[in-house]
């Protein structure tokens, strides 16, 4: 069955440091991988998505996550933390080769607190 | 250059009522796709449309349906609501350029079920 895991309910981390907030995944075929992040009080927003081909995608805001096939794993990193980078963050996989309909399927969230 | 836009923001309903949500996307944009966000299930994945055709479609009872209309616009309809769809309904909007595809949220419609 496909799902998609994010080990850490919180994960804290002082401003200026660098930041990995971590993702696996199970699917049958081959994914896409997306992460999203939710500010609060404020709607989701897309930050990058993984289609094929390099590893290491580029997102917005600084963002960037890295693919890891033997790992099944779609960490997001960041080098530098930002106060301002406190959100809510899910990962989330669609799965390309199933029949018909792809499977989307969502983590239950990491909530990322920068400290000053 | 406009959001998405949805509307209602909020909405109550009781039992066994339905409700249509709307969804306008960023102008130009031909692919809608809605969410629902409650505490206790997270994120799901409702539909997904391109150019008026459900292109994807996530695990949802029939009672939750959805179509688009020729100017990209989309509306979702929940029928014989349940107290367990009182939730955030999430639509994004996306320009589908090849397989780059940047999507876009709209604010959300905040559904309260009594």
């Amino acid at each position: 069955a496909q799902s998609v895991a994010q080990p850490e309910d919180q994960v804290n981390v002082a401003e200026g440091n660098p930041l990995t907030v971590k993702c696996t995944y199970s699917v049958s075929g081959n994914p896409y991988l997306f992460w999203y992040v939710q500010y609060p009080n404020r709607g989701l927003q897309f930050l990058l998505k993984y289609i094929t081909g390099d590893n290491l995608v580029k997102g917005s805001y600084g963002f960037e996550a890295e693919f890891n096939k033997s790992q099944t794993s779609f960490h997001l990193k960041k080098p530098s933390a930002l106060v301002s980078d406190s959100a809510l963050y899910f990962c989330a996989v669609r799965d390309t080769e199933s029949g018909g309909y792809q499977k989307v399927t969502f983590g239950t969230g990491t909530k990322l607190q920068v400290i000053p | 250059k406009a959001g998405v836009t949805q509307t209602p923001r909020y909405l109550i309903k009781t039992r066994g009522q339905q409700v249509t949500l709307s969804c306008s996307p960023i102008s130009g944009h031909r692919s809608v796709s809605w969410y629902q966000q409650t505490p206790g299930q997270g994120l799901q994945f409702l539909f997904e449309y391109f150019s008026e055709t459900q292109r994807n479609k996530g695990n949802f009872p029939g009672r939750f349906s959805g179509r688009q209309f020729s100017n990209s616009r989309s509306e979702m309809n929940v029928s014989t609501l349940e107290l367990g769809d009182s939730a955030l309904y999430l639509c994004a909007s996306s320009l589908i350029a090849g397989e780059q595809e940047t999507q876009y949220f709209g604010p959300g419609t905040r559904l309260l079920v009594l």
